[in-house]
């Protein structure tokens, strides 16, 4: 099963920015949180990840609190084209194995 | 700038039928995926491959088979399809960091291989 909780939905105007939430109250020291989304009947496309720290890269930052138990993922200008599923995974960085997606949140940018 | 691609596309096919499912990536990953997934549910794994010569069962390996022999080639075989394997598959790839550490390094994924079984 899936160790995070996303909103189902999400609607954004363009142009504004983006906040995905996600929770992961049960998250341990050694695991990532990672980012991925999926554009209708693509694969998976990898956004960002992080351990402690918010990372940000070209398309996205990601905030962590401090006690590590959410995060937000942060679009900072959303376009149409980021309409899709968004996956927020928590995952041992020293273990084998899948990464785990749960229902993700649908975010729809409306023009 | 190729990355991870799935080969065929789509396909159908009858029960009992066998084929295989080709990815290939061309970012040197030591670590490559197969992956399914089914309508309103997340993605599943199938098999994995830490390496050329090696492949290890993910969470639903029954009725699939694996070979990794070039390290840029991951195949997936299905013996006799059924209609329960009807699915996306999508293949994925991984940078290694060594020694075993490296999978927290972020998987590329292909665009899927949708397969049906009649």
């Amino acid at each position: 099963d899936a160790k995070t909780t996303q909103p189902p939905s999400m609607d954004c105007a363009e142009g504004r920015a983006a906040n995905l939430p996600c929770n992961h109250s049960t998250i341990s020291g050694n695991e990532y949180v990672y980012w991925y989304r999926q554009i209708h009947s693509q694969g998976p496309q990898y956004i960002i990840h992080g351990l402690k720290n918010n990372e940000t890269n070209e398309m996205a930052s990601l905030i962590i609190t401090e006690d590590r138990k959410s995060s937000t993922l942060i679009l900072p200008h959303a376009t149409l084209r980021d309409t899709a599923v968004y996956y927020c995974i928590v995952r041992d960085g020293g273990s084998q194995g899948n990464l785990i997606f749960g229902k993700g949140t649908k975010l729809s940018v409306k023009p | 700038n190729a990355g991870v691609t799935q080969t065929p596309k789509f396909r159908v096919l009858k029960t009992g039928q066998s084929m295989t499912l080709l990815c290939a990536q061309d970012m040197n990953h030591e670590y490559m995926y197969w992956y399914r997934q089914d309508p309103g549910m997340g993605l599943r794994l199938i098999h994995y491959s830490v390496g050329e010569g090696t492949t290890a069962k993910g969470e639903v390996p029954d009725g699939y088979n694996v070979s990794r022999l070039k390290k840029q080639n991951f195949l997936l075989g299905l013996e006799s399809a059924a209609p329960s394997q009807t699915s996306v598959y999508f293949c994925a790839s991984s940078y290694s960091m060594g020694s075993g550490r490296g999978f927290n390094q972020p998987q590329h994924f292909g665009d899927g291989t949708r397969l049906s079984i009649l």
